[in-house]
């Protein structure tokens, strides 16, 4: 079984400039997280889709970062515009229902 | 989400056990009991979940206080991949959502 697909793995851009990261979930998983993980700390709820509809985006920075689930399976993270303490490695995870969660590799992002 | 400590650190000597604590004291009745763990540069990783009852995976096993106000994830043989952050993890009771808190970084030693 395939797992989560995260892409790119590494990105660096300057600050104010916008940033996109792309998920592809474990086939049949409902369930699709974004997470944030600054250094030093575990991750960071921001958004929950169930199906292609948010569950939960009560920790999103509306005001710069949006989410979207195309039809319900892919799904793209973006911040417009960075800032620098949006430097921070981006998870997504799926899941099939519970609590059990299966994560991709995340992306790398480094604002300067 | 049950609030949960856990130490900071911890050492093990490979081929040896490895035994996570865990305290939950505020955990409610329904609530489970979830742990993953990161290894470096890499996303979490689920390795066992339980209620009340023990469990066992073939990763690790699950001890339980009868209270449920504690539990010790146990490695039974620590080998050096092994090394990561291990976290514990009191979701709300369906609420799908994991909250991390800083975990433990357990370091395996050749």
């Amino acid at each position: 079984e395939a797992g989560v697909a995260q892409s790119p793995r590494y990105k660096i851009i300057e600050k104010r400039q916008s940033v996109a990261f792309w998920c592809n979930p474990i086939s049949g998983h409902a369930t699709l997280y974004w997470y944030q993980q600054i250094l030093g700390q575990g991750p960071k709820l921001l958004i929950q889709f169930q199906n292609n509809g948010v569950v939960d985006d009560s920790q999103l920075p509306k005001d710069r970062f949006s989410a979207e689930r195309l039809k319900g399976v892919d799904s793209t993270l973006k911040i417009q515009p960075a800032k620098l303490e949006d430097s921070a490695v981006y998870l997504c995870a799926t899941g099939a229902g519970g609590e059990t969660q299966y994560f991709g590799p995340g992306t790398r992002l480094l604002v300067l | 989400d049950a609030k949960t400590t856990q130490p900071t650190s911890m050492d093990c000597a490979e081929g040896r056990a490895a035994n996570l604590p865990c305290n939950h004291s505020t955990i409610s009745g329904n609530e489970y009991v979830y742990w993953y763990r990161q290894i470096h540069s890499q996303g979490p990783q689920y390795i066992i979940h339980g209620l009340k009852n023990n469990e066992t995976n073939e990763m690790a096993s699950l001890i339980i206080t009868e209270d449920r106000k504690s539990s010790t994830l146990i490695l039974p043989h620590a080998t050096l991949r092994d090394t990561a952050v291990y976290y514990c993890i009191v979701p709300g009771a369906g609420s799908y959502q994991l909250t991390f808190g800083k975990g433990t970084k357990l370091s395996v030693i050749p």
